[in-house]
């Protein structure tokens, strides 16, 4: 089945900076890759997502990449602000099995 | 607020009990997904329901059933619980069946077993 690893756990960023966090996956027919922001005591929630046919896309200050030969996906936030600061989840949706797979998490402090 | 409603928040049991936990879909929602959140295992995707019918099944433990109703609002059940089943427990909806939907995920219950 998928597994996914996300790197790295702990992220600290000073205000204005970008950050950037790393997946990868081991399912090659995986085709769906999202990533979600989990504030505390709140349910994940969906920041950006990209297909297996699509190798970047941007949402003003967000950005995902994905390299299918090398199994990984990023995710890149620039100009990062104080309420940036989240656990951030990316997933990976098998190919052929029915189950989504998360990586363990990143947890992201903006410093002001 | 995401639109989707779980109740109860917080639950209290001892090990070998079941509960029932509870969610009602974003209006218009015809999915719904359940996950498990805790310490030791991170977030899992345990089950999926469309429109009433299974539709894809991760990582849930036969000791967990679900179902989704006409009214489409879901019940997730835990039996025989263990001190290990203790986590955090979303429910997401979204509005067609495949995972690439945006799924909106709910405030959570927060189990814990004694």
């Amino acid at each position: 089945g998928e597994n996914v690893e996300q790197h790295p756990s702990t992220l600290s960023v000073q205000e204005g900076d970008s950050a950037v966090i790393k997946c990868t996956y081991s399912d090659s027919a995986s085709n769906y890759f999202p990533w979600y922001k989990q504030e505390l005591g709140k349910g994940p929630q969906l920041i950006i997502d990209i297909r297996s046919n699509v190798g970047e896309k941007k949402d003003q200050r967000i950005a995902v990449t994905l390299n299918k030969t090398a199994k990984h996906f990023s995710l890149h936030i620039t100009e990062t602000q104080p309420e940036d600061s989240a656990v951030y989840f990316c997933a990976a949706k098998e190919g052929y099995g029915q189950n989504f797979v998360f990586g363990p998490g990143t947890r992201l402090s903006v410093l002001p | 607020d995401s639109g989707v409603t779980q109740t109860p928040k917080h639950l209290i049991t001892a090990t070998g009990q079941r509960v029932t936990l509870r969610c009602s879909p974003r209006s218009g929602d015809l999915s719904v997904y359940w996950y498990q959140q805790s310490l030791d295992q991170g977030l899992q995707f345990l089950i999926q329901y469309y429109n009433g019918e299974e539709r894809a099944k991760g990582n849930i433990l036969e000791r967990f059933s679900a179902q989704q109703f006409p009214d489409l609002h879901s019940e997730l059940n835990l039996s025989s619980l263990e001190l290990g089943d203790s986590a955090l427990y979303f429910c997401a909806s979204s509005v067609g069946g495949g995972f690439t939907d945006t799924q909106y995920f709910g405030p959570g219950t927060r189990l814990t077993v004694l």
